[in-house]
């Protein structure tokens, strides 16, 4: 089946705008996550989203961004007034259960974001 | 503070030889320790797992070994192939969100 997609894949915006990422998990996969990697640092976690509980936002480095998933499927990321440092790669990860039996994350292939 | 430490941070290998990639980490709850490939351009992709309470995983030509009590765990690629250049990331999992390594790029030459 389809894997993890999402969009867009290249984004180049202006710093001080607000940017939209798109994450649409593999079908039936309950838990989502979003993680940042930074050229040369591994991925740092952003936010995870389980089934219909309350977000887990601890990762989320300051209030300009936030995230929300719709009906327990796609999720967008939004990152308000963007920063140069806001510059990566954007990654949604999903998982087939949120509790402790299934503990594989399958990524999509990221959204590189440029802050100019 | 990192949680899980990688090193090296850039591995050149023979084609043929042995790769070999390690990590270290502080926190005892960790209970799952995955290593993730990554190729340019494309997300992470489970490589290999293992859980704390086994000392060795092999899969072909990927091998975990892990050290409970030395709280260290490696990736060791056997045969490596130029195919097998990519970055290879460790990471460690305590709840839900896994903590990743900084990665290390591998580069397996001919």
């Amino acid at each position: 089946g389809a894997g993890v997609s999402q969009s867009p894949s290249n984004k180049v915006t202006e710093k001080g705008k607000d940017v939209e990422l798109r994450c649409d998990p593999i079908s039936g996969h309950t838990a989502l996550y979003w993680y940042r990697q930074s050229l040369g640092q591994g991925l740092e976690f952003l936010i995870y989203f389980q089934g219909n509980s309350a977000p887990d936002k601890s990762g989320l480095p300051s209030d300009r961004f936030s995230a929300e998933r719709t009906g327990g499927s796609v999720s967008t990321l939004t990152i308000q007034r963007t920063q140069q440092e806001d510059s990566a790669v954007y990654l949604c990860a999903s998982r087939l259960r949120w509790d402790s039996r299934s503990y594989e994350q399958y990524f999509g292939p990221g959204t590189r974001l440029t802050v100019t | 503070q990192q949680q899980v430490k990688q090193s090296p941070q850039s591995l050149i290998v023979q084609k043929g030889g042995i790769s070999i990639i390690n990590c270290a980490y502080e926190n005892t709850a960790f209970d799952y320790f995955p290593w993730y490939q990554q190729f340019p351009g494309k997300g992470p992709a489970l490589l290999i797992a293992i859980r704390p309470d086994v000392s060795e995983k092999k899969e072909g030509r990927f091998t975990i070994s892990f050290n409970k009590s030395a709280k260290q765990f490696s990736l060791h690629i056997m045969d490596s192939q130029p195919g097998d250049s990519a970055t290879y990331f460790c990471a460690a999992r305590e709840g839900t969100p896994l903590v990743f390594g900084k990665g290390t790029r591998l580069s397996v030459i001919a």
